[in-house]
């Protein structure tokens, strides 16, 4: 089955600088990659995917790469605000039939210091 | 668009018991997916419905099952509870298909094993 690693389990920067989480991934069946965000007693919510045909996707602050060859893939987030504080999850899943079970990371506890 | 829904929010339970969640999916959605998460595990998945047949299963024992009704909603079950299913149970949404298969999730149960 698939298998995703994902580092570093907790990254603390400053406020205002970039922050990097990477994950990589055994299945190169694998096809779709979303990431996740979860504060505090909260549910995940999706903040950002891509699928393996596209190598990079932006949102805002928000960009996430991937490298099906490497069988890796990041998110980046800039300018990173108090807000940005939470866990982070990414995870993978194959979209061939449709099965939609997602394998996750173990996450990541960003910490924004002000 | 109303979210995903979980029902109850918190459970306590003693081992040995059983015990039965209940998940209903955004309007229009086929697809539920089940996720454990605990803090030594992270969040590792369950099982997948989708127009009421399970279509993927993850590696729990027989003791976790689920169904799926007509109109999409889902139920989990747990029989003969164990003080390690203590977890927050997570149930996401979709609509199932490759190009539509972003989840979103439920707030969870919240279950205890006494």
């Amino acid at each position: 089955g698939e298998n995703v690693e994902q580092h570093p389990s907790t990254l603390s920067v400053q406020e205002g600088d970039s922050a990097v989480i990477k994950c990589t991934y055994s299945d190169s069946a694998s096809n779709y990659f979303p990431w996740y965000k979860q504060e505090l007693g909260k549910r995940p919510q999706l903040i950002i995917d891509i699928r393996s045909n596209v190598g990079e996707k932006k949102d805002q602050r928000i960009a996430v790469t991937l490298n099906k060859t490497a069988k890796h893939f990041s998110l980046h987030i800039t300018e990173t605000q108090p807000e940005d504080s939470a866990v982070y999850f990414c995870a993978a899943n194959w979209l061939d039939g449709g099965a939609d079970g997602l394998t996750f990371g173990k996450g990541t506890h960003l910490i924004i210091q002000p | 668009k109303a979210g995903v829904t979980q029902t109850p929010r918190y459970l306590i339970k003693t081992r040995g018991q059983q015990v039965t969640l209940s998940c209903s999916p955004i309007s229009g959605h086929r697809s539920v997916s089940w996720y454990q998460q605990t803090p030594g595990q992270g969040l590792q998945f369950l099982f997948e419905y989708f127009s009421e047949t399970q279509r993927n299963k993850g590696n729990f024992p027989g003791r976790f099952s689920g169904r799926q009704f007509s109109n999409s909603r889902s139920e989990m079950n747990v029989s003969t509870l164990e003080l390690g299913d203590s977890a927050l149970y997570l149930c996401a949404s979709s609509w199932g298909t490759p190009q539509g298969n972003e989840q979103f999730f439920g707030p969870g149960t919240r279950l205890t094993v006494l």
